[in-house]
């Protein structure tokens, strides 16, 4: 079936350690985002990349990087600079650059700091 | 995930019963909008779209009605059952910009 996978679904993490959380579709999308998403709040963009080997900060990238050497994977890194990085990551994918569409989501992915 | 709904607006609505659920919108440039449904622990799920041409959309079992004059979106979600118990939000799209959520309405079907 086509979709998108995040992994893992639940992460714990120690203070100071940078994670990785993947995010992999298979509905040939050229577009591709990560959010992130808190209690009673709505989602707020963190990086998107509309194409291969390109992406562009969203509203809140600070504390975060993201790579898209392939047109399939959008891996975001949660770095140690970021100062409250407990949250549910989602990933989303959509056909055209930009907003042109409907975003498919994966699963999400919860991220705890211990 | 498990506490999105948490400090949201809250709708319950008896089982069978129809459903409203409301929303502003910011942007009167906006030319596109989506409504979502997110289960808990779940990604958000399309439910349905509308462009800023139409005023109506029908879906099954759902409706999205737009009033562009005063920036409001509504979703009506008929004959509530227990399986629609979520998250529902809005997202609408400024121009060509990327779309913007808003922070959404939990929904609690009383059986």
């Amino acid at each position: 079936d086509g979709g998108i996978t995040q992994s893992p679904k639940y992460l714990f993490r120690k203070e100071g350690q940078n994670v990785t959380l993947s995010c992999e579709q298979n509905l040939n999308h050229d577009a591709m985002y990560w959010y992130r998403q808190d209690p009673g709040q709505g989602l707020r963009l963190i990086y998107y990349s509309q194409i291969v080997n390109d992406f562009q900060k969203g509203d809140i990238a600070e504390g975060y990087s993201v790579s898209r050497e392939k047109k399939e994977s959008f891996p975001l890194t949660v770095t140690s600079a970021q100062k409250n990085p407990t949250a549910f990551y989602l990933c989303a994918s959509s056909r055209g650059q930009g907003a042109t569409g409907e975003l498919f989501f994966g699963e999400g992915s919860r991220l705890t700091v211990l | 995930g498990e506490s999105v709904g948490l400090h949201l607006p809250t709708l319950s609505v008896q089982e069978g019963d129809n459903s409203i659920i409301n929303c502003a919108y910011s942007n009167s440039a906006s030319d596109y909008f989506i409504w979502y449904k997110q289960e808990s622990g779940k990604g958000p799920q399309f439910i349905i779209d509308i462009r800023s041409n139409m005023d109506k959309r029908q879906g099954q079992r759902v409706t999205v009605l737009l009033n562009k004059t005063v920036k409001h979106l509504s979703l009506q979600i008929a004959a509530t059952q227990p399986g629609d118990s979520a998250v529902y939000f809005c997202a609408e799209r400024p121009g060509n910009n990327r779309l913007a959520f808003g922070k959404g309405n939990q929904v609690v079907v009383i059986p």
